[in-house]
C-alpha cells in the first residue's frame, strides 16, 4: 500500500517568515495529494490539494508543489502568522482512499 | 455546509466491553472512513466504505469491524475493547465520483469532531 513520509516533525518559524513542509510517497499510482490543518482540539480541515496532472497550486499565502518523478510534494506557507500554528498532515492516494503522513507541528513565534 | 457528526466526544469503557462508535453525515456522500489518531503516528485508516453494505479493510483493521446499513451512517465496532485501543477516533466522508467542474475541492474528506475513547 501507499506509504507517506513527512518531514520535519516539528518546525518553528518567526512570524512573517516562510515555512516549508515536505512529504514523500511510495505509490506511483497515487493521483491526489491534499494537505490538512488540525488546530489543537479540533478536527482536521483541508487547506489545499493538488492532483497529479498539476505541478503547483497556490491559494493566497499557501502553495503546494508536486514532483511526480521524485514522488515528493511540499507545502509552502508565506508570511506566517500566529494562527498558522497547528499540526499539518499531508496525504496521498486516490479519490476514495488516502494514506496520511504522521504530521508536522508548526509553531509560529510572534 | 457539510456536517459529519459522531455520537460521543468522550467515551470510557472497560476491557472486554463491546463498543459502538457512530458516525453520521448529511451530504449524501458515498465514501465513509474510520481513522484512529495517536500522537506521533498521524491518522491511520481502520476501515472504509464506498457504498451501503460495502466495506474495505484499511491499514489497521485488527480488532475492529464496521457496519453500514444506511448511506448516511457508518459504525465502528470494537468487539472486545482492549487498552491498546485507547485513542482518538475520527470519522470522515467524501464523494465517490464528484467530477471536477462543480466543486472547489471535489475529493475532500470531511472529518467529524472525533471520539476520544479510553479503555481501562
Amino acid at each position: 500500500g501507499e506509504n507517506v513520509e513527512q518531514h520535519p516533525s516539528t518546525l518553528s518559524v518567526q512570524e512573517g517568515d516562510s515555512a516549508v513542509i515536505k512529504c514523500t510517497y511510495s505509490d506511483s499510482a497515487s493521483n491526489y495529494f491534499p494537505w490538512y490543518k488540525q488546530e489543537l482540539g479540533k478536527r482536521p480541515q483541508l487547506i489545499i490539494d493538488i492532483r497529479s496532472n498539476v505541478g503547483e497550486k497556490k491559494d493566497q499565502r499557501i502553495a503546494v508543489t508536486l514532483n511526480k518523478t521524485a514522488k515528493h510534494f511540499s507545502l509552502h506557507i508565506t508570511e506566517t502568522q500566529p494562527e498558522d500554528s497547528a499540526v499539518y498532515f499531508c496525504a496521498a492516494g486516490g479519490n476514495n482512499r488516502l494514506a496520511f503522513g504522521k504530521g508536522n507541528q508548526v509553531v509560529v513565534i510572534p | 455546509d457539510v456536517k459529519v457528526t459522531q455520537s460521543s466526544r468522550y467515551l470510557v469503557k472497560r476491557t472486554g466491553e463491546k463498543v459502538f462508535l457512530e458516525c453520521v453525515q448529511d451530504m449524501d456522500h458515498e465514501n465513509m472512513f474510520w481513522y484512529r489518531q495517536d500522537p506521533g503516528l498521524g491518522l491511520r485508516l481502520i476501515y472504509f466504505s464506498y457504498d451501503v453494505k460495502m466495506k474495505e479493510k484499511g491499514d489497521i483493521p485488527e480488532g475492529y469491524s464496521v457496519s453500514r446499513e444506511k448511506k448516511e451512517r457508518f459504525s465502528l465496532i470494537l468487539e472486545s475493547a482492549s487498552t491498546n485501543q485507547t485513542s482518538m477516533y475520527l470519522c470522515a466522508s467524501s464523494l465517490e465520483a464528484p467530477g471536477t467542474s462543480y466543486f472547489l475541492h471535489p475529493y475532500e474528506q470531511y472529518f467529524g469532531p472525533g471520539t476520544r475513547l479510553t479503555v481501562t
